[in-house]
């Protein structure tokens, strides 16, 4: 079972609305949390890292929050745009030497 | 500039065949990974290197073999192709071990299809 599970799995959304994705992971010990976009046929590219202490960090438009306690995070993106498509996909670091635990993303899709 | 780069990007090759793709970072950075993206769209990690030293093996067939002449390289070497290895490399760098809180800069993908 994935340690990470991210929702929902897809998501439409019109050009300017907002919206939020889920991450819940089990990962244990907990040292980081990430969440990168990839969009279509390129590598991911980081949007935040946030440790156990940190519950909220922002980059532009893109907010992510976490809660250590329940081991959950959320992505919210503010007034979408069309460049939002793409995938999300929230990364756990933990465990032994500190492993990355990648969830399967989340596909976004921003139409006009 | 490129931060991390790849070569080629996509490839396209018989079962039995041997193949490369090479990866090159200029971030300076001290940590090179592969990465293996499946048809379910996960990322795993194969191998990470920390100044040329080999750090993580991962569970992969030894059929692939990762080279690392100096810190700014990591290529990776897989022989005897088979139908399974079908999927997308992505070679990464950071600063320091994947562990820390640093970011992974991930190059564009390589994409493998095997027939």
């Amino acid at each position: 079972k994935n340690q990470v599970e991210q929702s929902p799995q897809s998501l439409i959304i019109l050009e300017g609305k907002n919206c939020t994705l889920q991450c819940n992971y089990t990962v244990s010990p907990f040292s980081n949390l990430r969440w990168y976009k990839q969009d279509t046929g390129r590598g991911p590219v980081s949007l935040t890292i946030m440790t156990f202490s940190e519950n909220t960090k922002s980059n532009g438009r893109y907010t992510a929050t976490l809660d250590a306690d329940t081991k959950q995070s959320s992505l919210h993106i503010t007034a979408s745009q069309l460049s939002d498509s793409a995938s999300y996909i929230c990364v756990v670091s933990g465990g032994s030497w500190g492993k990355l635990q990648f969830g399967a993303g989340t596909q976004v899709v921003v139409t006009p | 500039d490129t931060a991390v780069s790849q070569t080629p990007k996509y490839l396209v090759t018989q079962m039995g065949n041997d193949k490369s793709i090479k990866c090159e970072q200029n971030l300076g950075h001290d940590t090179m990974y592969w990465y293996k993206q499946d048809s379910k769209k996960f990322l795993k990690i194969m191998f990470s290197y920390n100044n040329k030293e080999l750090i993580i093996n991962e569970t992969v067939p030894n059929r692939f073999s990762p080279k690392s002449p100096d810190k700014a390289h990591l290529n990776l070497h897989i022989n005897s192709l088979e139908l399974g290895d079908s999927a997308v490399y992505f070679c990464a760098s950071s600063q320091e071990t994947q562990g820390f809180g640093n970011t992974i800069y991930f190059g564009e993908g390589s994409w493998l299809t095997v027939v």
